[in-house]
C-alpha cells in the first residue's frame, strides 16, 4: 500500500497550457511538500504548506485536509516546465517522508 | 551561501570497492537523510540522522553504512560496492519536526558501479 500516490503518472501538454497534478494521501500530516527534479538534475522544493493554498510565480499548490488530497497547478506551461513534480508528506516517525513516485511532464513547445 | 552540497556528482568504480559520497550542509539542521533514486522506485531512505552521533536505518541500508560525527556532515560508504548500488544518491536535510521546515536536498551523486 502506497501511503502517497499521484496522477497522473505521465503527462503532455502544450505551451500555455493548465496543468493540474494531483496527490492523495493516506497518514494525517503537519505539512505537504511538492518537489521539482529535472532532468538528470537535482531535486528542489517548490511548496511546502499545511491548509489552504500557496502561489508561486505561476505555481499553484493547494491542499485539503479533510480529504488528504492536494493538486499542484502550473498556468501558461511552458517547455522549462519539464520536470518530474513529486509529492512528500512526513511519516511521522523520526522526520522521515512517505514519497510519491513522481508525475513526469513534458511541456512540447 | 547557505545550502547542501555532495560530493563527487558522479563516480564509477569496481565492484568489491569501497565507496564514499560525501554531504555537507550549513543550515545546522537537525535531521540528514541519504536517499537513492531508481527507475520504477522512486525515492528510497538508506539512513538518516536526527542529530550528530544518533543514526538509523531506513527502508533500504543494507551495504551501507554511515557517520555524523560533526552536525554539518553526513558521509554514505558503501563498504564494498555491488553492482545493484548502481543509483543516483541524494542528501537532504531539514530542521527538527516541530519547526515544519522544508525538506533542501543536494545536487545529487550518480555512482555507476562496474
Amino acid at each position: 500500500k502506497n501511503e502517497v500516490e499521484q496522477s497522473p503518472q505521465n503527462l503532455t501538454a502544450q505551451e500555455g497550457e493548465f496543468i493540474t497534478i494531483n496527490c492523495s494521501y493516506s497518514v494525517g500530516i503537519s505539512a505537504l511538500h511538492w518537489l521539482q527534479q529535472h532532468p538528470g538534475g537535482g531535486i528542489v522544493s517548490l511548496f511546502m504548506l499545511s491548509s489552504g493554498k500557496k502561489k508561486h510565480g505561476r505555481l499553484i499548490a493547494t491542499i485539503n485536509i479533510q480529504e488528504k488530497h492536494s493538486s499542484l497547478h502550473i498556468t501558461a506551461s511552458h517547455p522549462r516546465d519539464s520536470a518530474v513534480y513529486i509529492c512528500a508528506v512526513p511519516s511521522g516517525v523520526g522526520n522521515q517522508f512517505y514519497f510519491g513516485t513522481g508525475t513526469s511532464l513534458t511541456v512540447i513547445p | 551561501d547557505a545550502g547542501i552540497t555532495q560530493s563527487p556528482r558522479y563516480k564509477i568504480t569496481e565492484t568489491g570497492r569501497q565507496v564514499t559520497l560525501m554531504c555537507h550542509q550549513t543550515w545546522s539542521h537537525s535531521y540528514m537523510f541519504w536517499y537513492r533514486q531508481d527507475l520504477g522506485h522512486g525515492l528510497r531512505l538508506i539512513y538518516y540522522s536526527a542529530a550528530a552521533d544518533i543514526t538509523d536505518k531506513g527502508e533500504v541500508p543494507d551495504g551501507y553504512v554511515v557517520s555524523r560525527s560533526k552536525t554539518e556532515n553526513f558521509p554514505l560508504t558503501l563498504e564494498s560496492a555491488t553492482r545493484s548500488q548502481t543509483s543516483v544518491y541524494f542528501c537532504a536535510s531539514s530542521g527538527d519536526i516541530g519547526d515544519n521546515s522544508p525538506l533542501h536536498f543536494g545536487n545529487g551523486t550518480r555512482l555507476t558501479v562496474t
